[in-house]
């Protein structure tokens, strides 16, 4: 198994533009999570989705970030405008219904400047 | 509001040295998961509690899970170079996947 694949793995951009980071999940898995993870607020649940439904996005910090997942294989998660403060590493991860670990991807190191 | 909470964040040890990690939280669950993060990679699954009392092994290092007093344990025995990594522990309150993280304990296992 290829595990959770994410695109792009590093990502910088300039203040003011789109940026768009993709999600494999393992195939089989039905619940697939997007994290942010900097030095000052630690890991931080983004959303999450179950069977392709998003199930809570209050983790989401504001209308700039939205997620999508419109099939079992592939989710994104778009931030539009980015701002300086949005860098961080973004770490998909995936599982199997509820009660299996989470597997989590390699990161997407995002900086913007 | 829950809280999960890691003692402690940071850990300098000797090798061959035993010590443990704590990891306490604020509301109800009967799940809790272990996770290591070297620099700059990904988070690798060590454990999963499922149960009171749960206990797991894994080479040098074990895990253990006590619900009634909210307190997940970490146990580091003969410390060695390659466990240096930060170590997070993780909280399932839903049922339902949604992990809480706990602030990690950065650990630093010395020659």
């Amino acid at each position: 198994d290829a595990g959770v694949i994410q695109s792009p793995r590093h990502e910088v951009t300039e203040m003011g533009q789109e940026v768009t980071l993709r999600c494999k999940p393992i195939s089989g898995h039905n619940s697939l999570f997007w994290y942010r993870q900097t030095m000052m607020r630690g890991l931080e649940l983004l959303i999450y989705f179950n069977n392709n439904v998003p199930i809570d996005d209050s983790g989401m910090p504001e209308d700039r970030f939205s997620a999508k997942m419109p099939n079992a294989s592939f989710s994104t998660l778009k931030i539009q405008p980015s701002e300086p403060r949005d860098s961080a590493v973004y770490f998909c991860a995936s599982s199997f219904s509820g009660i299996e670990t989470q597997y989590f991807g390699p990161g997407t190191r995002l900086l913007v400047l | 509001e829950l809280k999960v909470e890691q003692n402690p964040l940071f850990l300098s040890m000797q090798e061959g040295k035993n010590y443990t990690i704590y990891c306490n939280y604020s509301t109800t669950s009967d799940r809790l998961y272990w996770y290591r993060q070297d620099p700059g990679k990904s988070l690798e699954s060590l454990f999963v509690l499922l149960s009171n009392g749960a206990v797991k092994q894994e080479g040098r290092l074990m895990a253990s899970l006590d619900t009634k007093a909210r307190l997940s344990t970490l146990h580091i025995t003969a410390a060695v170079h390659d466990l240096s990594a930060t170590y997070f522990c993780a909280v399932d309150i839903r049922r339902g996947n949604q992990f809480y993280f706990g602030t990690g304990t950065s650990l630093t296992v010395i020659p």
